[in-house]
């Protein structure tokens, strides 16, 4: 089945505690992204990866680090959380030229 | 820069249209629209290129006035199924190829 695969779903944690959120796609996409959700907001751009090596920041990349090793995987790393970064996020991917994003099922994120 | 959307929210009944209006201050390439139901991921819904095309999904369909970077979405004869949150995706033309910039997001809600 095409998916896009985000670990984990929920995660609660404190204050400079360093964390990864993995994404794994199985669609050979070359496009992957990643945002994060706000109220009133919407869905901001954190960074995005259009091929793997090739990676550039989105609309609010600060407090977040990601890496393109492999096709299928765009994993997203805070190094030192901060409450402010409290949010539901979501990873997507996409062929170069297609329209269609598909999203993983989002990871809820809690810093205390 | 994110596009804008409006309204922020609307509640609708059964049967009753609505129109979610997206605008940008930026030339756009293509205007995508998505649903996300509560505590799902955005889903695909269509996506409308550069030239005025209009598009349609079910009783869902969209229009994109290029000339005022605007694009709108229509729901006629609303349904239960279509409560959920709308977001417009952005695509530059100085930024072509490059993943989406959301809007804010629109809430629908439909009752019975």
């Amino acid at each position: 089945e095409a998916q896009v695969t985000q670990n984990p779903r929920y995660l609660i944690t404190v204050t400079g505690k360093k964390l990864t959120v993995t994404c794994s796609q199985n669609m050979n996409h070359e496009y992957m992204s990643w945002y994060r959700q706000d109220p009133g907001l919407g869905l901001r751009q954190i960074y995005y990866s259009m091929n793997v090596e090739v990676t550039d920041k989105g609309d609010v990349p600060e407090g977040y680090k990601v890496s393109r090793k492999e096709k299928r995987n765009f994993p997203l790393i805070l190094e030192s959380p901060s409450p402010n970064q409290t949010s539901l996020y979501f990873c997507a991917s996409s062929f170069r030229g297609r329209p269609e994003a598909f999203f993983g099922q989002g990871t809820r994120l809690t810093v205390v | 820069q994110q596009p804008v959307q409006s309204p922020q929210a609307v509640i609708l009944r059964e049967g009753e249209d609505a129109v979610i209006n997206c605008s940008s201050s930026k030339a756009l390439y293509s205007v995508h629209w998505y649903r996300q139901k509560h505590g799902e991921a955005p889903v695909f819904l269509m996506i409308l290129l550069k030239g005025g095309e209009q598009k349609g999904h079910e009783k869902i369909s969209a229009s994109f006035n290029e000339k005022k970077q605007q694009s709108s979405l229509y729901l006629t004869a609303s349904q239960l199924s279509y409560s959920g949150t709308y977001f417009c995706g952005t695509e530059e033309e100085s930024n072509a190829g490059n993943m989406l910039t959301f809007g804010g997001g629109t809430r629908l809600m439909v009752k019975p």
